[in-house]
């Protein structure tokens, strides 16, 4: 069964720089890419960015500035980095998978809330 | 870049038909790379349609999607609603040539 496992910090302040983890269990990690993808309360989804297996990342071009995804396969995780938070980076952050072909998400982590506040 | 634009929210009463649409405002929209999530309150999204018109297995056959490439828009057509399908709809599209991801807005869906 295939799970998707997020961890990280919840509350920061403004400055300081988000970093969430997601865990896979029960699939290979390879043959896929990873995503994040957050949604500011009551507001709508926004991609982060991705990466596959190897390690080739690409970004929200708004968020490109402040984001590095990387993977560490030996651990099937892959984590986000968000530099610089402010308010406007408070939401709810998912991790998920990505099959190849067809394109499609078929599994999501539970979600984390991150704060900003001072 | 890309926008995915979606009504707001739509409204209908369980056994009736409703539709979704998803315009892209550049580029050809391409059926390959059309999403739909349904995300339930409080709850994370699920994918009800991939490849524009494939449903995961689960989903109701009840759930359709279609591509109008006249109008460059997917849509998502749910037929004999029921109280379950309340749910905020959204659909994604990726740039082909760059593989980054965009998301509609979001649209809300009622039924009563």
């Amino acid at each position: 069964q295939v799970q998707l496992q997020q961890w990280g910090a919840g509350l920061l302040k403004p400055s300081e720089t988000l970093s969430l983890t997601c865990a896979v269990y029960g699939a290979s990690f390879s043959g896929y890419s990873w995503h994040w993808i957050r949604q500011a309360p009551g507001k709508g989804l926004e991609w982060i960015g991705q990466i596959n297996h190897s390690g080739s990342a690409s970004y929200n071009p708004s968020l490109k500035s402040r984001v590095t995804i990387s993977v560490d396969t030996s651990k099937k995780q892959f984590s986000l980095k968000l530099s610089t938070v402010t308010a406007a980076d408070r939401a709810v952050y998912y991790c998920a998978r990505v099959v190849a072909a067809p394109l499609h998400a078929d599994y999501w982590g539970q979600g984390t809330l991150v704060t900003v506040s001072s | 870049n890309f926008m995915l634009t979606q009504p707001h929210s739509v409204s209908e009463s369980p056994g009736k038909t409703v539709t979704i649409s998803c315009t892209r405002t550049s580029g050809n929209i391409a059926s390959n790379f059309v999403q739909w999530f349904q995300q339930r309150p409080g709850s994370v999204p699920t994918t009800v349609i991939y490849e524009a018109k494939q449903r995961p297995s689960g989903v109701p056959d009840r759930f359709s999607g279609s591509i109008d490439r006249s109008s460059n828009s997917a849509s998502l057509t749910i037929s004999g609603l029921k109280t379950e399908d309340e749910a905020d709809y959204y659909c994604q599209s990726i740039d082909s040539s760059t593989d980054l991801w965009v998301f509609g807005g979001g649209t809300k869906l009622t039924v009563l």
